[in-house]
């Protein structure tokens, strides 16, 4: 256990659905990131958050949300949904270090979303 | 981007031999890190090396980086069948390439 923890572990849906990923950090760690990793590819960058504002943005589709709460956890909403967006979805979060200090980070276990 | 780029995309080797995968990043960085990851599951930290550094080890892991060529490699001595994985590397920006495809066969 990683400290990480994603819900739900897996979803089945139909196109042009909804769905919301929920991922509660380690404890202590106050930033959250979220990839997608599709099939045998790379993990994509999707949003990074810190301590509840965006932090960084990498290539989210204008169908797809993020927020994280006061409590630090966070949700990644994805509408409209297609059946290219099947994929892994990866929260990790890390305690970032300022200056030249490293994000390490840690990862759930991922939620396998499935359109079909 | 400072995404780092891993190079084989798949490596197979015997039980027992070593292995080497290289990762080339485009801008220069403070650190440079490597995650694992078994298939379907998480990514784990495997280890950082930071621009000052040269190599560094962890168990069978060794580290390199030359931030003159902007490259790092990560070698895995005496593989074992438990190494079979996908070895990312990351600078700061914790962006990730495709990965090596490590496939260790008894």
């Amino acid at each position: 256990d990683s400290g990480v923890t994603q819900t739900p572990k897996h979803l089945i849906t139909a196109t042009g659905q909804r769905v919301t990923l929920r991922c509660s950090p380690r404890s202590g760690d106050l930033s959250v990131y979220w990839y997608q990793q599709s099939l045998d590819q790379g993990l994509q960058f999707l949003i990074q958050y810190y301590n509840g504002e965006e932090r960084a943005k990498g290539n989210i589709l204008e169908r797809f949300s993020a927020q994280q709460f006061p409590d630090l956890h966070s949700e990644l909403n994805l509408s409209s949904l297609e059946l290219g967006d099947s994929a892994l979805y990866f929260c990790a979060s890390s305690f970032p270090r300022g200056g030249h200090g490293a994000n390490v980070l840690t990862f759930g276990a991922g939620s396998r979303l499935t359109v079909l | 981007s400072q995404q780092g780029e891993e190079d084989p995309q798949a490596l197979s080797i015997q039980e027992g031999e070593n292995a080497t995968m290289n990762c080339s990043y485009k801008t220069s960085i403070n650190n440079l890190q490597w995650y694992r990851q078994n298939s379907g599951r998480g990514l784990v930290h495997l280890i950082l090396i930071r621009s000052n550094e040269r190599e560094k080890h962890s168990g069978r892991l060794r580290v390199t980086l030359d931030t003159s060529k902007k490259s790092s490699s990560l070698l895995i001595t005496a593989s074992r069948a438990a190494d079979t994985a996908s070895y990312f590397c990351a600078t700061e920006q914790v962006t990730f390439g495709t990965g090596t495809r490590l496939t260790i066969i008894p």
